[in-house]
């Protein structure tokens, strides 16, 4: 069964940079089958599609987050990451990982999330 | 950006009742539209992917269809566990956006 897992720091102080990794276990990361995917919900509000990356590091992000982010992969530990920099306050939200076959092209198998608060 | 306007923002509902949530794209999308349901506390669930096919294992009570660029998600028979909060979510082009959300309350 396939597994995502979001980890990383619960707390970031404004303009420092989050960084959270989704590790993948039951399953390749390094599959041409799937692309991987962060969204974002802030707390009482909607989601928001963060971006997307495949196994050789092809990405996409969202322009809403201007050149803020930064998602690769790493083949040899199944994990791929996101570094969102200058945070502010409006960046607290749950973060989740997500995989994205292709041709189904929706995030079918989500990580279970991770609260970041960014504060001082 | 493409814009999805999904509507109703909340409804209440009785154990039973049909209900039908829409989402409308600013510009044509193809069918290339899903529907999740979100739980407190919990990731989405996909329920429907291409406008109107229903995922593996998720009941049959709910159906996905199109005309245009309005997409209706339908839940034949209200189940208690239904009580949710569902989105839409274009993957036509990038950035993949997301409906407003609909919170579904038990009437």
């Amino acid at each position: 069964q396939l597994q995502l897992q979001e980890s990383g720091p619960g707390l970031v102080k404004p303009s420092e940079t989050l960084p959270l990794t989704c590790t993948v276990s039951g399953g390749s990361i390094s599959s041409s089958s799937y692309y991987w995917g962060w969204i974002r919900q802030p707390p009482g509000k909607g989601l928001e599609w963060i971006g997307t990356i495949n196994y050789s590091g092809s990405t996409y992000s969202n322009p809403s987050l201007k050149s803020r982010v930064n998602i690769s992969v790493d083949t040899s530990k199944n994990q791929f990451s996101l570094k969102l920099s200058s945070v502010t306050a409006a960046d607290t939200a749950v973060y989740f990982c997500a995989r994205r076959p292709v041709g189904l092209d929706q995030f079918d198998y989500w990580g279970q999330g991770t609260l970041v608060t960014v504060s001082s | 950006a493409i814009q999805m306007t999904q509507s109703p923002s909340s409804l209440s509902a009785s154990v039973g009742d049909r209900v039908t949530i829409t989402c409308r794209a600013n510009q044509g999308i193809r069918n290339d539209l899903g529907w999740y349901q979100q739980k407190p506390g919990k990731a989405p669930k996909l329920l429907i992917y291409a406008a109107s096919s229903l995922q593996s294992g998720v009941p049959s009570r709910f159906s996905g269809s199109r005309s245009g660029t309005d997409f209706t998600l339908t839940i034949s028979s209200l189940q208690p566990e239904d009580f949710a909060t569902y989105y839409c979510l274009q993957d036509y082009n990038y950035p993949f956006t997301f409906g407003q959300g609909t919170k579904l309350e038990i009437k």
